[in-house]
């Protein structure tokens, strides 16, 4: 099961930033916060993730909290090409052989 | 950055034939791949992790002899879907690991009419 819990939909204005929350409450010590997006009809893409500090990259900034339970993805200046499903995922850092547990994601909507 | 590439990217085939989906890492080794599937308006779920020179582990629910997977070298997986019916109609996709990071293939659509 997914330990990650999202809003199941949101729509942002074309050009503003677009803010998608999750809580990961059980979340483990060595555990990080990954991110990941799913255009329609195309495998899932890497956005960004981190362990206790903010990341920022060229695609999205990501917030976490002090205490790891929650966490907050920034897309500073939406476009439509944003539209996807945003997926929030806990993971073990040095886990090549573990798969990744989706859960139901967040469904984007950027409207012009 | 690291790449899988999947092939085909959709395929249509007629009831009682098989379908194989390649997936592969282009630039790095991959001892260990994942298979999901994903149906309309649903998340990916994972079916089977196919592991090189050993046999796929798979997940429960999901027929080992109808989703055949081999793993012959370090870069290359292959999914079979033998004698597909119109219910394995699904979005297919794979993934790769290194040690930090996920990269997924760009997903095969299969229709079974």
């Amino acid at each position: 099961d997914a330990k990650t819990t999202q809003p199941p939909s949101m729509d942002c204005a074309e050009g503003r930033a677009a803010n998608l929350p999750c809580n990961h409450s059980t979340i483990s010590g060595n555990e990080y916060v990954y991110w990941y997006r799913q255009i329609h009809s195309q495998g899932p893409q890497y956005i960004i993730h981190g362990l206790k500090n903010n990341e920022t990259n060229e695609m999205a900034s990501l917030i976490i909290t002090e205490d790891r339970k929650s966490s907050t993805l920034i897309l500073p200046h939406a476009t439509l090409r944003d539209t996807a499903v945003y997926y929030c995922i806990v993971r073990a850092g040095n886990s090549g052989n573990t798969p990744l547990v989706f859960g139901k994601g967040t469904r984007l909507s950027v409207i012009a | 950055g690291a790449v899988v590439s999947q092939h085909p990217s959709w395929v249509i085939c007629k009831s009682g034939t098989s379908v194989k989906i390649e997936c592969r890492s282009l630039d790095f080794q991959a001892t260990t791949m994942f298979w999901y599937r994903q149906f309309p308006k649903q998340s990916l779920m994972l079916m089977a992790t196919s592991n090189e020179g050993s046999k796929a582990t798979y997940e429960q629910g999901v027929e080992k002899d109808k989703f055949l997977i081999n793993h012959a070298s370090l870069t290359l997986s292959t999914l079979t879907v033998t004698s597909a019916h119109p219910e394995d109609s699904s979005f297919y996709i794979c993934s790769a690991h290194t040690n930090t990071e996920a990269f997924f293939g760009q997903g095969t659509r299969l229709t079974v009419v």
